[in-house]
């Protein structure tokens, strides 16, 4: 089983949509959970971290940790094309080792 | 402008035929890594270096080697590629701080290894 669990889509919605995404985890030791964003030909770059339980809110974007069912989510309001990217949850534990999923690819429609 | 550099982009080479990637960063970060992307599969750690002179294996670090002799520097060496280590590699670094510190990744290099 691996640590952490994505559903790889692919997820197409229309301009001005939520998009919802989410990433389940089985090692409780993770301590911080991250989002990152990943345009075609690119390397992945850091959207959001959280760290508490709870929600956390950037602009169009909030990404949410359930610590005691081990899940993760994250959120993007009024969605646009240019929101079209492959978005990674990853988690660290206090090594210091990052831990990804295998990555929601998003297409918002025109 | 800070970033974190990856030479070459793009490589087709043969089974067997040694290559190296380089990978520089400026931002006198402490940690890098290397990962490898595949399909379904994510991002996986091949090694790390907490520093100088400082590496550890990651994942899945079996028929890569890697060095790092200066800070800014960490190369990944394939001594004899095989098909399977076609993929697409990033390098990543980072400071020394808490867990909260953002990870920089380069833009990528994509192997073929026929």
């Amino acid at each position: 089983q691996k640590e952490v669990e994505q559903d790889p889509g692919p997820l197409s919605v229309p301009e001005g949509a939520i998009v919802s995404l989410n990433c389940t985890y089985s090692n409780s030791a993770f301590q911080y959970f991250m989002w990152y964003r990943q345009y075609s030909r690119k390397g992945p770059e850091l959207l959001m971290y959280t760290y508490s339980s709870g929600n956390k809110e950037d602009g169009r974007f909030t990404a949410q940790v359930d610590k005691s069912s081990k899940y993760i989510s994250l959120f993007i309001r009024d969605s646009q094309p240019s929101d079209s990217a492959t978005y990674l949850c990853a988690m660290i534990h206090n090594d210091y080792k990052l831990s990804f999923g295998a990555g929601t690819t998003v297409t918002v429609r025109a | 402008e800070a970033q974190v550099t990856q030479n070459p982009r793009y490589l087709i080479t043969v089974t067997g035929k040694k290559l190296t990637v380089t990978c520089s960063q400026n931002m006198n970060h402490e940690y890098m890594s290397w990962y490898r992307q595949d399909p379904g599969l994510g991002l996986r750690q091949i090694y790390y270096s907490m520093n100088v002179e400082v590496t550890d294996k990651g994942d899945v670090p079996e028929g890569y080697k890697v060095s790092r002799k200066e800070k800014r520097n960490f190369p990944l060496i394939l001594e004899s590629p095989s098909p399977n280590q076609t993929s697409l590699y990033f390098c990543a670094s980072r400071g020394a701080g808490g867990l909260e510190e953002t990870q920089y990744f380069g833009p990528g290099t994509r192997l073929l290894v026929l």
